[in-house]
């Protein structure tokens, strides 16, 4: 069955450094999100992508974070300048489309912010 | 975005079936009724969805209201590994957007 593949599983990084976390989503899907998690809180929308353009976003979706799809396959969210609070887990996930399609996730990328 | 509420905790017994119920009194018209369930340490993952009909699919049932101000996950034969948080949620069509509440904890013992 097809994956959403994230990488890397873990990344500690330092208070202020810049980061960039990677998925490929589903070959076949248009549509493309970041997910975070707190943890021990709730799954929280962070952005959607659709035809290489943002499509929707929340208010944590702010000036620190920006997402990319640089070639066919990939897509990324960078965070410029990494804050304690923004360590979390973090879900790339696809879709074929909106509304009655389901999502796929990937297995998440844990984010240590030091 | 419309609400949905659901149990806390449900406890099942392994090999039983287990009716997960959530309420979505202010469901529009255009709104999907999707599930989605998150194992320990994994990212959500996708169950079933549904907009008027019964749905039957080969993780589980979805049984919705005439009404459709609520709906049931059922999972036939429940197994060890099918302990996790259930997540029901409200998708509008044409919109992408997943708000996820604090879902339901399913535990299941042998």
């Amino acid at each position: 069955e097809p994956e959403v593949t994230q990488t890397p599983s873990h990344q500690v990084t330092q208070m202020g450094q810049e980061v960039i976390l990677r998925c490929v989503p589903i070959s076949n899907h248009l549509y493309f999100y970041w997910y975070r998690q707190i943890l021990g809180q709730k799954v929280e929308f962070l952005v959607s992508f659709y035809n290489n353009e943002i499509s929707e976003k929340s208010e944590i979706f702010d000036d620190q974070f920006s997402v990319e799809r640089p070639d066919g396959s990939n897509f990324t969210l960078k965070i410029r300048s990494t804050k304690l609070e923004d360590s979390a887990m973090y879900f790339c996930a696809s879709s074929e489309g909106t509304g009655q399609r389901g999502y796929t996730f990937g297995s998440g990328t844990r984010l240590t912010v030091v | 975005d419309a609400k949905t509420t659901q149990p806390n905790s449900m406890e099942s017994n392994e090999e039983e079936p287990v009716h997960l119920p959530c309420n979505h009194s202010t469901i529009s018209g255009t709104d999907y009724i999707h599930w989605y369930r998150q194992l320990p340490s994994q990212g959500p993952e996708y169950v079933i969805h549904g907009l008027t009909s019964n749905v039957n699919n080969r993780m589980a049932s979805l049984a919705i209201a005439e009404d459709r101000k609520s709906s049931t996950l059922i999972l036939h034969r429940a197994t060890l590994r099918d302990a996790a948080v259930y997540y029901c949620i409200l998708r509008r069509s044409g919109y992408s957007t997943l708000t996820f509440g604090k879902g339901t904890m399913l535990l299941v013992s042998p």
